[in-house]
């Protein structure tokens, strides 16, 4: 099955800092690639996607991209800000057949001001 | 446009209960899939509904069951409730064949 492995945290960063937050997959097939975020004590929100190699997710001055020759799926953002504190999943989904996301253990970040 | 909701927020039992969690999905999903999620851990699928039945399922043991209805709504059942089943209870909904799932706030479920 698929596997993640993600950069551990937490990572803590100033206010308006750059941020990277690697991930690695392991995947059969041509996954689709989704980062999400859980701010404190709420569920999962669909951060960004890419659907095939090469593509670029972007979301709220987040990106990644989908890259397939090094199974990769960074996450950077130019200048973050205290409201991005929260836990950050990358996460494959299957492809073919029913439609599974798989999360990895999640990395925390704290903005300070 | 209304989005994934859970009931309840929050619930307590004890060992060897049983219990109930819902959900609805968001309109005009029919694919509704539902997680663990343990404290400090990232989700763990359990299994997956479309169309009233079970087409996906993680490793979960039989005690976890589930249902689809009509609408698409979903119930998650868990018989003889351990103390490892204390954690986040996560509905997501989707499309059939899309890749990207909407999730649900959760229920967080404690077992004393």
């Amino acid at each position: 099955g698929n596997s993640v492995t993600q950069m551990e945290g937490p990572v803590t960063l100033s206010e308006e800092a750059f941020l990277t937050i690697n991930c690695t997959y392991t995947a059969t097939g041509y996954p689709s690639l989704f980062w999400y975020v859980q701010y404190p004590g709420e569920g999962l929100q669909l951060l960004l996607k890419a659907t095939k190699a090469d593509d670029k997710g972007s979301n709220k001055g987040f990106e990644a991209t989908y890259r397939k020759e090094t199974t990769s799926f960074h996450l950077e953002k130019g200048s973050v800000q205290v409201s991005d504190s929260a836990v950050y999943f990358c996460a494959p989904s299957n492809s073919g057949g029913y439609q599974k996301v798989t999360f990895g253990t999640g990395t925390k970040l704290q903005v300070i001001p | 446009e209304t989005g994934v909701t859970q009931s309840p927020t929050h619930l307590i039992k004890t060992r060897g209960q049983q219990v109930t969690l819902r959900c609805s999905s968001q309109s005009g999903h029919n694919t509704v899939s539902w997680y663990q999620q343990a404290l400090g851990q990232g989700p763990q699928f359990i299994f997956q509904y479309y169309r009233e039945e079970e087409n996906g399922r993680g490793n979960f043991p039989p005690r976890f069951s589930g249902l689809q209805f009509p609408n698409y709504s979903s119930e998650l059942n868990v018989n003889a409730l351990e103390l490892d089943d204390s954690a986040l209870y996560l509905c997501a909904s989707s499309l059939p064949g899309s890749p990207a799932a909407n999730f649900g706030p959760g229920t967080r479920l404690t077992v004393l």
